[in-house]
């Protein structure tokens, strides 16, 4: 079983929608998680860090259920400047385990 | 807004040659990373870095494979004899000691001939 596994997509959907991506990791030494965006050919960049309690920044919010091993997102009024790779990321010891993406395409 | 910089941004070499990647990570972080992409593929762990010493590394990192902080602010990746499956683009991350969250450069695109 794959560490960090998600919905590759692409998931498109029209501009100001509400999108959920979700995320299972099987590696319980995970102790931290992240969501990063990757946009085609660059580096990935932090979007949030992910906690059992839940964050919110703006109009993304992430969730983390250590039980069921599951995290979240949610992106409400999506916008154009949303389209991207968005990697679900497990954090533990030293290293970083990334998911493969979900794609994202906000379309008009 | 401090960043991770890489230089350079694409390296060609032959098969067999060495080749040094580097990374001038954010200024006031104590552990570094390189992780490496192979195109279409998902990012992997390559090697983290604190002290002076490595932390961790994973199965890609062989005996091909070196990394140094030759000086304060340089890190480097040092590929001893590149093979053609070593094509990939190549990102050093750096964090601070008291957050989990790593911060990457924009990349090197190694390509091997």
């Amino acid at each position: 079983r794959k560490e960090v596994e998600q919905d590759p997509g692409p998931f498109n959907v029209p501009e100001g929608a509400t999108v959920a991506f979700n995320c299972t990791y099987s590696n319980s030494a995970s102790q931290s998680f992240f969501w990063y965006r990757q946009d085609c050919r660059k580096e990935p960049k932090l979007l949030m860090s992910v906690y059992s309690s839940g964050n919110e920044d703006g109009r993304f919010t992430a969730q983390l259920n250590r039980a069921s091993q599951y995290i979240s997102l949610l992106i409400r009024d999506s916008k154009l400047s949303d389209s991207a790779t968005y990697l679900c990321v497990g954090g533990g010891g030293n290293k970083l385990t990334f998911g493969t993406g979900t794609q994202l395409k906000v379309e008009l | 807004e401090p960043e991770v910089t890489q230089t350079p941004s694409h390296q060609v070499t032959q098969m067999g040659q060495e080749v040094i990647l580097r990374c001038v990570p954010i200024s006031n972080h104590l552990y570094f990373y390189w992780y490496r992409q192979i195109l279409g593929q998902k990012v992997e762990f390559l090697v983290s870095f604190y002290n002076n010493e490595i932390s961790e590394k994973s199965e890609i990192f062989d005996d091909q494979f070196s990394v140094e902080r030759p000086d304060g602010s340089n890190f480097t990746l040092k590929i001893r004899s590149t093979k053609l499956e070593d094509s990939a683009m190549y990102f050093c991350a750096s964090s601070s000691p008291d957050r989990d969250e790593q911060y990457f450069g924009p990349g090197t695109r190694l390509t091997v001939t």
